[in-house]
Parts: C-alpha cells; structure tokens; sequence
C-alpha cells in the first residue's frame, strides 16, 4: 500500500548532537513537508518542500535543516543549535496539481524525540 | 488564514451517529473545509474535504451550509476506534507565499465514545 514511513519511531538525542529523521513516501507526492507538535499543541511547519532539489522554511526552522535530493524522501535534521528538540515530528506529502486547498495531505506516524 | 472554532469536546456512544460542528464565518470563496483526526501518538489522517456542495466517502459525510459558514462532519455510525481529536481546518485553493500548502491546526473537537 501507498503511504508515507518514518524512521525511528522513537530517538534519543544527547546534547550538542545531530540527529536526521527519515521520512519516506511512494505516494508519488511532489510536496513533502516537516510538522512539530508538542504536548497539547497542533501543528507547527518546520520546513517544505514542493519539488526536488528545493525547499522553504516554514515558520520554527531555525535549528533545524533538511533536504530534497529524491522526490520521494525527505530527511529532516534536527541540530544542537535547536535548544528545545523534545518534540513530536511529523512528515506529510500531498499532491499539488488542481490547486493546494483541492489536496489532502498524507501524514506518516511520526517521529518522537527526546533529550539524554 | 480564516480562522475555525470548533467544541472543545464531545461525547457520543458506540454505533449512534456523531455531527461534529465547525464555525467558519469568514470563510474567503477559496477556501476548501478539510477535515482531520488525530489519534493518540499518531499522525494526523486525512477524513475528508469540500467546497461548496455535501460530500460522502467511506470514512464519513460533510454537510456545509448553504452560506458556507459553518460545516458538520458526520460519523455515521461511531465506534471506539473513532476516539480521537478532530480537526476543522480551511485551506486556500491558492495558498502561497510561507503559507504555500501548509495546515494550520488549531485546538480541535476531542470525542470521546462510550462502549
């Protein structure tokens, strides 16, 4: 079945060190985007992607970065200048043919990452 | 972004119908009204979307007003399995800028079904 896979489903992060989230989609999807929620919270976009080889920040990318070398992977870095890491980490892809607000977006399971 | 305001939470029993409503009265004419859930430790999942006229997939019905300012999603038969925050959601059909396809989730409708 089609749909989007993220590794590791849990991730330990000692200080001062980077770690990359995976996140993989055979969905033939050309928007990938990188979603942060925290307990309680929606929501928030990290960074995004609409085709290969370009990508935007969305609206926290500070402390983090990413990259679109494969339309259907989207690596996510989470890096020691981002302080407060312990977050939920969400991937999503859509279409983006007949207009965004026309396409649903599909989210993998998600990614939690915590602090030693 | 056009904002929504959706019940904080609901209750409902399993197998009786559950309408989850959602107030979005400066909706723009571009806008489709997309809908998500949300279950505990997993990702967001795609319910279903509309624009102007009712719509019925497998999962559920939306049923949009006439003026388009408020929107009902319809689980039709409610099991446990459909315990989960609900998510309202209006998104531009030509969305660009920093906003270029993103969703903005706000607090959404947390349901609750009882055996």
């Amino acid at each position: 079945d089609g749909g989007i896979t993220q590794s590791p489903k849990y991730l330990f992060r000692k200080e001062g060190q980077n770690v990359t989230l995976s996140c993989e989609q055979n969905l033939n999807h050309d928007a990938m985007y990188w979603y942060r929620q925290d307990p309680g919270q929606g929501l928030r976009l990290i960074y995004y992607s609409q085709i290969v080889n370009d990508f935007q920040k969305g609206d926290i990318a500070e402390g983090y970065s990413v990259s679109r070398e494969k339309k259907e992977s989207f690596p996510l870095t989470v890096t020691s200048a981002q302080k407060n890491p312990t977050a939920f980490y969400l991937c999503a892809s859509s279409m983006d043919s007949g207009g965004w607000g026309n396409q649903p977006q599909h989210f993998g399971d998600g990614t939690r990452l915590s602090i030693l | 972004d056009a904002k929504t305001t959706q019940p904080n939470s609901m209750e409902s029993n399993e197998e009786e119908p559950v309408h989850l409503p959602c107030n979005h009265s400066t909706i723009s004419g571009t806008d489709y009204i997309h809908w998500y859930r949300q279950l505990p430790s997993q990702g967001p999942e795609y319910v279903i979307h509309g624009l102007t006229s009712n719509v019925n997939n497998r999962m559920a019905s939306l049923a949009i007003a006439e003026d388009r300012k408020s929107s009902t999603l319809i689980l039709h038969r409610a099991t446990l399995r459909d315990a989960a925050v609900y998510y309202c959601i209006l998104r531009d059909l030509n969305a660009g800028g920093t906003s270029y396809g993103k969703l903005t989730f706000g607090q959404g409708t947390i349901l609750t079904v009882h055996p």
